[in-house]
C-alpha cells in the first residue's frame, strides 16, 4: 500500500539554526500539506501545495518557513532560524486526484526539537 | 474558527458504544475524522460533504448535520484496537487546508 513518507524521525537541533524536514509523498498525489502538533495538543494546519505553489497558509507560517517541491517526488518544509517553541512534530500529508482535501494521507511525522 | 469537540475524554469498557461530537460555527464544506494512537501519525476514519449524509464501515460511522454545523461520530461495540484520540478536521469551502478540533481521547478498557 502506497505511503507518505518523513525523514528524518526526529531531528534535534539548536535555536537560531536552519533545519529542513524532508516528505516523499503518494506519487500520483498533487496536492501536499504540512501540519504540526505539539506534544499533547491538536493537529495544526500549516501550509498546502499544489502545482507548485502554495494554496494556503495559517498565520503560524510566518517568513520563517519556507516550502519547496524540489524534484517531483519530494516535498520539503525549511525553517530559517529555528526558535524553542518551534518544537514539536511536523507532519506532512497528501491527498489524491480527487480533488482537494480528499482523503488526506499523513506521513508517520519528524519529531523536532529546539534546544 | 476551530471546532469544538465533546467530550473530551471517555472511557469505555469493551463492547460499549461511544458518540463524539464536533462543532463548528462557521458553515462547513466537509467534516474528516482521524484517529491518532499515541505516538503515530493520524489516521483517515472517513470524510463527509455538506448534505447531511451518513457514512459508515464496520462498527464505525458518522453524520453531518448541515443545519447545525455538526458532525457526530459513533462507535457502536466498541474494540480494545479503538482507543486513540480522535480528531475532527473541518473544512470550509474555498479554504484550502483542514482545521482541527481539539480531539476526544477514547480509552476502551477490557
Amino acid at each position: 500500500e502506497p505511503e507518505v513518507t518523513q525523514t528524518p524521525s526526529h531531528q534535534v537541533t539548536q535555536m537560531g539554526q536552519e533545519v529542513i524536514l524532508r516528505c516523499v509523498p503518494i506519487s500520483n498525489h498533487l496536492y501536499f500539506y504540512w501540519y504540526r502538533q505539539i506534544l499533547g495538543q491538536k493537529v495544526e494546519f500549516l501550509v498546502s501545495f499544489y502545482n507548485n505553489e502554495i494554496s494556503e497558509k495559517s498565520e503560524i507560517f510566518d517568513d520563517q518557513f519556507s516550502v519547496e517541491r524540489p524534484d517531483g517526488s519530494n516535498f520539503t518544509l525549511k525553517i530559517r532560524s529555528t526558535k524553542l517553541e518551534d518544537s514539536a512534530m511536523y507532519f506532512c500529508a497528501s491527498s489524491g486526484d480527487r480533488g482537494p482535501l480528499y482523503e488526506q494521507y499523513f506521513g508517520p511525522g519528524t519529531r523536532l526539537t529546539v534546544t | 474558527q476551530q471546532p469544538v469537540q465533546s467530550p473530551q475524554a471517555v472511557i469505555l469498557r469493551e463492547g460499549e458504544d461511544a458518540v463524539i461530537n464536533c462543532s463548528s460555527s462557521k458553515a462547513l464544506y466537509s467534516v474528516h475524522w482521524y484517529r491518532q494512537k499515541h505516538g503515530e501519525a493520524p489516521v483517515f476514519l472517513m470524510i463527509l460533504l455538506k448534505g447531511g449524509e451518513q457514512k459508515g464501515h464496520d462498527k464505525i460511522s458518522a453524520s453531518f448535520n448541515e443545519k447545525k454545523q455538526q458532525s457526530s461520530l459513533y462507535l457502536t461495540a466498541s474494540q480494545l484496537s479503538y482507543s486513540g484520540t480522535y480528531f475532527c478536521g473541518t473544512e470550509i469551502q474555498g479554504a484550502q487546508k483542514l482545521v482541527f478540533g481539539q480531539g476526544t481521547r477514547l480509552t476502551i478498557n477490557p
